[in-house]
């Protein structure tokens, strides 16, 4: 098992569909993240879970829901996106949030909004 | 408030030539600085991370930064270029103040030439 898996890896949704984005890791890790990596932009951090509770939230749009069931599980629910939602998007996972541990990422999910 | 600056978005170099990837960061307290490189396809994955124990910081593939506080740089380099060191690089900041984020640079596409 790789440490962090993300699924699907490749979703190709229209504006009006749900799916979810899902990913697990297997490091025992207490924080996961989702960032957004986009052409020719930093990557932005999206949300942040610390033990399951959430401890960041950017100013993301309310068409991304994000939902931690558990430490090892992460999902990003998505609704009603739009085209300039089209990204990468990177699930990460670290020792503890705020501890400057190095993240470990997931290879992604590439999402585009048609 | 911390903020990390990538100069070159894209540099090339032959196989077998010094590599010099570029990062000045901006930080109010000492910062933790780390490189990430990212391969086609792939996630982040860390290179080398500095946390004051000693300036010069060796990592993952023969790369190695040196951490400069009198010019805010953590450049990163390596002797000799592989054919299997073309990928993106990423340099990121983070802080023990009240900013626990992690701040990433807009990343440098390195291509090596045969």
């Amino acid at each position: 098992e790789t440490g962090v898996t993300q699924t699907p890896r490749h979703l190709v949704m229209g504006m009006t569909n749900k799916k979810s984005l899902k990913c697990e890791q297997h490091l025992g890790h207490n924080a996961m993240y989702w960032y957004k990596q986009s052409a020719k932009k930093p990557l932005e951090l999206m949300f942040v879970y610390s033990l399951e509770e959430r401890v960041e939230n950017n100013s993301v749009p309310s068409r991304f829901s994000p939902e931690c069931p558990n430490s090892s599980h992460l999902f990003l629910h998505l609704h009603t996106l739009q085209p300039e939602d089209s990204a990468l998007y990177l699930c990460a996972s670290s020792q503890e949030f705020g501890d400057h541990s190095p993240l470990h990422f997931g290879n992604g999910t590439r999402l585009t909004v048609t | 408030a911390q903020s990390v600056t990538q100069l070159g978005s894209h540099v090339s170099v032959s196989e077998g030539a010094l590599v010099l990837l570029r990062c000045n960061y901006s930080s109010s307290v000492p910062p933790y600085l780390f490189w990430y490189v990212q391969y086609p396809n792939q996630g982040l994955q860390l290179l080398l991370k500095y946390t004051s124990a000693a300036t010069l910081v060796k990592g993952i593939n023969g790369f190695e930064a040196e951490f400069k506080k009198s010019e805010t740089s953590f450049h990163l380099t390596k002797p000799s270029a592989h054919m299997s060191d073309a990928a993106e690089y990423f340099c990121a900041v983070t802080n023990s103040g009240s900013a626990r984020q992690l701040t990433f640079g807009s990343g440098t596409q390195l291509t090596v030439l045969p």
